[in-house]
Parts: structure tokens; sequence; C-alpha cells
């Protein structure tokens, strides 16, 4: 299963764009990379997930470097409600038996007045 | 839609008891997993079921098991309950735990040993 590595901390002032980038160099080509977040006491909330392509939802932008070893998750506007642990994931596929997510220790990121 | 649900939310035991936590996955969603989450460990994965077989399995010991029922709910059962088993347990359900469907979590069940 391939690893992803995260700083383990992140400040970015409110109304700014937070980057939460996340290494993943062991990455298999058909692996997805999966984003996360964890607020005090809450299960881990969807944000966003990408293969090769960068992606865009409501929450959040997903950049992929062409070469699949890094990624970067894009707040576009944080607001105090963003802080909270986010975990990057590769997501561990086996076959047909099922797959599994595998989760590091993630970025905490405060949010700033 | 409503989310995953899992009951109850919290729970309070002692040593060598056993315990039962249920989850409700997402209408239509048949994949359910199961994790665990300490301050020590993080989150750690139980297991997977779908279609009422289990698919995966976490590095856990047999004391930790479950089941799927035909309508996609789940439990966990762990018996014979020791001080290491207090955390955070999260159930999480997909529409068929493929690589390109997410999981969605619930709030989880915080069970405490004494």
């Amino acid at each position: 299963d391939a690893k992803t590595t995260q700083p383990p901390s992140m400040d970015c002032a409110e109304g700014r764009a937070a980057n939460l980038p996340c290494n993943h160099s062991t990455i298999s080509g058909n692996e997805y990379v999966y984003w996360y977040r964890q607020i005090h006491s809450q299960g881990p909330q969807y944000i966003i997930h990408g293969l090769k392509n960068n992606e865009t939802n409501e929450m959040a932008s997903l950049i992929i470097t062409e070469d699949r070893k890094s990624s970067t998750l894009i707040l576009p506007h944080a607001t105090l409600r963003d802080t909270a642990v986010y975990y990057c994931i590769v997501r561990a596929s086996i076959s047909n038996t099922g797959n599994q997510f595998y989760f590091g220790t993630g970025t905490s990121l405060t949010v700033i007045p | 839609k409503a989310g995953v649900t899992q009951t109850p939310r919290y729970l309070i035991k002692t040593r060598g008891q056993q315990v039962t936590l249920s989850c409700s996955p997402i209408s239509g969603h048949r994949s359910v997993s199961w994790y665990q989450q300490t301050p020590g460990q993080g989150l750690q994965f139980l297991f997977e079921y779908f279609s009422e077989t289990q698919r995966n399995k976490g590095n856990f010991p047999g004391r930790f098991s479950g089941r799927q029922f035909s309508n996609s709910r789940s439990e966990m059962n762990v018996s014979t309950l020791e001080l290491g088993d207090s955390a955070l347990y999260l159930c999480a359900s997909s529409l068929d735990g493929t690589d390109n469907q997410p999981q969605h979590f619930g709030d989880g069940t915080r069970l405490s040993i004494l």
C-alpha cells in the first residue's frame, strides 16, 4: 500500500487560500488520492478524490502532479470552520476482494482570525 | 439523504464484558467498513463487509468480529473487553467499496473501558 507524507501542522489566515501538500511517491498507476478532514469528536468528512486529473468541487480543489507523486488540496477561502485535521490517503485496492483506507497522521490546519 | 448512523454514541463497559455496536449505512450503500481510532494508533481499519460477507480484514485479534444483515446494516462485537479497547469506533459506508467510490463516515461510538 502506498504511504503518504504530510506536514504535521499548518496555519492559514481566515479568508486566504489554504494549500495542504501531500507526498505519495510510491503510488501505483491505478490508485486514487483521497482527502478527508476530521473535526474533533466527529467522524472523518469526505472532501475530494482524484486519479490523474485535477478535480474541483464545492468544498475544495485537488491538484495532482503529472508524475502523481504528490498532490495539493486547496481550500480557496478558509474559514474558522475549516480548522481540522486533514488526511491525504491513497486508496489501497485489493482487486475484487474489497479495499480499505490507510490513514496517516494528517495535517492539523488552524485557521487564524 | 440521511448519513451513516451509529448507535450508541457513548458506551461505558468494564473489563471482561462484551459489547455490540450498530451501524446503519446510507440508503443504497452495500459496503460497510469499521475503523478504530485511538490517540496513540490513529485510525486503523478493522474489517469491511459487502453483501453480508466479510471481504477484507485488518490486523486485529479475533475478539473483534462483525456481521452484516441483508438490509446492509452492520454490527461489530468486541468480546472480553480490555482497557486498550477504549477508542472511538467509526463505521463508513460506500456504494460498493470500489476504488472510485468515497466512503462516508458516521460520527462514531465512543467506547470507554473501566
